[in-house]
C-alpha cells in the first residue's frame, strides 16, 4: 500500500528557479525521508526529518514537516540541470506496521537549461 | 557506487520460468530490503531481512521467496513468472532493523518477462 503521495506528479522549471514538491501521508510516522532517483538507477537518500522536527536544511535542500496536516515539502533552491530526477518521500510508520519504508509514487522533476 | 551490489543488471526470461536475483549489502549493514518498482504500482516493499532472519513482510507474492545467508548476502527467488512481474527489483541495505533507517539502494535488476 502507498503511504505517501507526492504532488505534483511532474514538474518542469527553468534552471536557476526553485522547485517545490509536496508529500502527504496517512498514518502517524516516526520520520520522513526524501530520496532521489535518476532515470533507471537506484534511489539515493537526500534528507531525513524526524516527527518532532519542523524544518531541516541540507545544502540547497529544505524540508518541512507538518504532522498535524500529515504533509511534508521538499524545496530545491537554485535548481541545476543535474537536479533532473524523480523525487520520492518515504515514511517510517510509527504504528509498527510491517511495511518497511513506504514510498510514494514520486515527483518527476525536469530542469530546463 | 553505493556499496550495495545487485546481480544480474538485466534479465530476460519467459513466462513460467524461475529466476534468482542476488544482493550483497553495504559493508557493515545487517538489514536487507527488497523492493519492486513498476510504472503502474510505483515502489512496492516486498520483504526485509535482518541478520539472517525475516523481519518484515510487504506485498510479496507467494510465488516469490527470499532469504539472507550467514554472509549477509540475500537472494530473491521469483517463480512461475508472469508478464506482470516485469519490473525493476531493488535491493537496499541499512545498518539496523528498527529506528530511523536510511536505506542505501543498489542499482537494481531489470527483469523482463516475455
Amino acid at each position: 500500500s502507498q503511504q505517501g503521495e507526492e504532488d505534483p506528479q511532474a514538474l518542469s522549471i527553468q534552471e536557476g528557479e526553485n522547485a517545490t514538491m509536496n508529500c502527504s501521508y496517512k498514518t502517524s510516522i516516526n520520520n520522513l525521508q526524501w530520496y532521489r532517483q535518476n532515470s533507471g538507477r537506484g534511489l539515493v537518500h537526500l534528507i531525513l526529518i524526524r516527527s518532532n522536527e519542523r524544518e531541516k536544511h541540507s545544502g540547497r535542500l529544505r524540508v518541512t514537516l507538518d504532522t498535524s496536516k500529515k504533509s511534508s515539502s521538499l524545496l530545491i533552491t537554485a535548481s541545476r540541470a543535474a537536479d533532473t530526477a524523480s523525487y520520492f518521500c518515504a515514511t517510517d510508520d510509527s504504528g509498527g506496521g510491517a511495511d518497511g519504508l513506504t514510498f510514494g509514487k514520486g515527483t518527476h522533476l525536469i530542469i530546463q537549461p | 557506487d553505493s556499496g550495495v551490489t545487485q546481480t544480474p543488471k538485466h534479465l530476460i526470461t519467459a513466462t513460467g520460468q524461475r529466476v534468482t536475483l542476488r544482493c550483497s549489502p553495504r559493508s557493515g549493514d545487517l538489514s536487507v530490503y527488497w523492493y519492486q518498482q513498476s510504472l503502474d504500482q510505483g515502489l512496492q516493499f516486498l520483504i526485509q531481512y535482518y541478520n539472517g532472519e525475516e523481519r518484515a513482510k510487504g506485498n510479496i507474492l507467494e510465488r516469490f521467496s527470499a532469504q539472507q545467508f550467514p554472509d549477509l548476502h540475500s537472494e530473491l527467488n521469483l517463480s512461475s513468472l508472469e508478464l506482470g512481474d516485469s519490473a525493476l527489483y531493488f535491493c537496499a541495505s541499512s545498518p539496523g532493523a528498527l529506528g530511523a533507517n536510511v536505506l542505501t539502494f543498489g542499482a537494481g535488476s531489470r527483469l523482463t518477462v516475455l
